[in-house]
């Protein structure tokens, strides 16, 4: 079965920092892999996604993910964090062997960004 | 503004009663999905259909059904509702490739209430 898990509820970091923000997974097959970020009262919105090559995939907003497979990662991170990054983090993950689109999510991770 | 438009924004209702939630994919997209968002549960997948059909289920109750019209918006009916069907319902929509690595994007959500 496929699961994500995001260890952290909330992960604290002053502004202009580097924040990482962390996600392992398991898939039977090879992963196809995804970070969302929810802002409040809206929909989610993709940020970025790794489906094969390149280990480092660069997404919106100055956003990073590395793809570790003997890891089973793909924590989020980036350089230098702003205010305006606090939202509530999600990663998804499918297995690429499937025919479909289903998604499985982790339970989501609030980051924090104080000024 | 991912193009996906779910109406409407906000229902109130009451136990027992049923409702239908609306959802518009972004022109070209092929693929509807279906996800509930709740405090305890997290971001669950209910169900996918592509292009009219059925394409998987996740899990979505008896009590729930959908389907995918011909101008390709679908439907979320929800009915003999209890207190725990309270939760933020998204529609997602992709890219015509039915099991393809393409990103989903979801619309702004249908937040139901029920009493």
């Amino acid at each position: 079965a496929q699961s994500v898990a995001q260890p952290e509820d909330q992960v604290n970091v002053a502004e202009g920092n580097p924040l990482t923000v962390k996600c392992t997974y398991s898939v039977s097959g090879n992963p196809y892999l995804f970070w969302y970020v929810q802002y409040p009262n809206r929909g989610l919105q993709f940020l970025l996604k790794y489906i094969t090559g390149d280990n480092l995939v660069k997404g919106s907003y100055g956003f990073e993910a590395e793809f570790n497979k003997s890891q089973t990662s793909f924590h989020l991170k980036k350089p230098s964090a702003l205010v305006s990054d606090s939202a509530l983090y999600f990663c998804a993950v499918r297995d690429s062997s499937s025919n479909t689109g289903k998604l499985i999510f982790g339970q989501g991770t609030t980051l924090q960004v104080k000024p | 503004d991912s193009g996906v438009t779910q109406t409407p924004k906000h229902l109130i209702t009451a136990t027992g009663q049923r409702v239908t939630l609306r959802c518009s994919p972004r022109s070209g997209d092929l693929s509807v999905y279906w996800y509930q968002q709740s405090l305890d549960q997290g971001l669950q997948f209910l169900i996918q259909y592509y292009n009219g059909e059925e394409r998987a289920k996740g899990n979505i109750l008896e009590r729930f059904s959908a389907q995918q019209f011909p101008d390709l918006h679908s439907e979320l009916n929800l009915s003999s509702l209890e207190l725990g069907d309270s939760a933020l319902y998204f529609c997602a929509s992709s890219a015509p490739r039915a099991g393809g690595p393409d990103e989903q994007f979801f619309g702004p959500g249908t937040r139901l209430t029920v009493l």
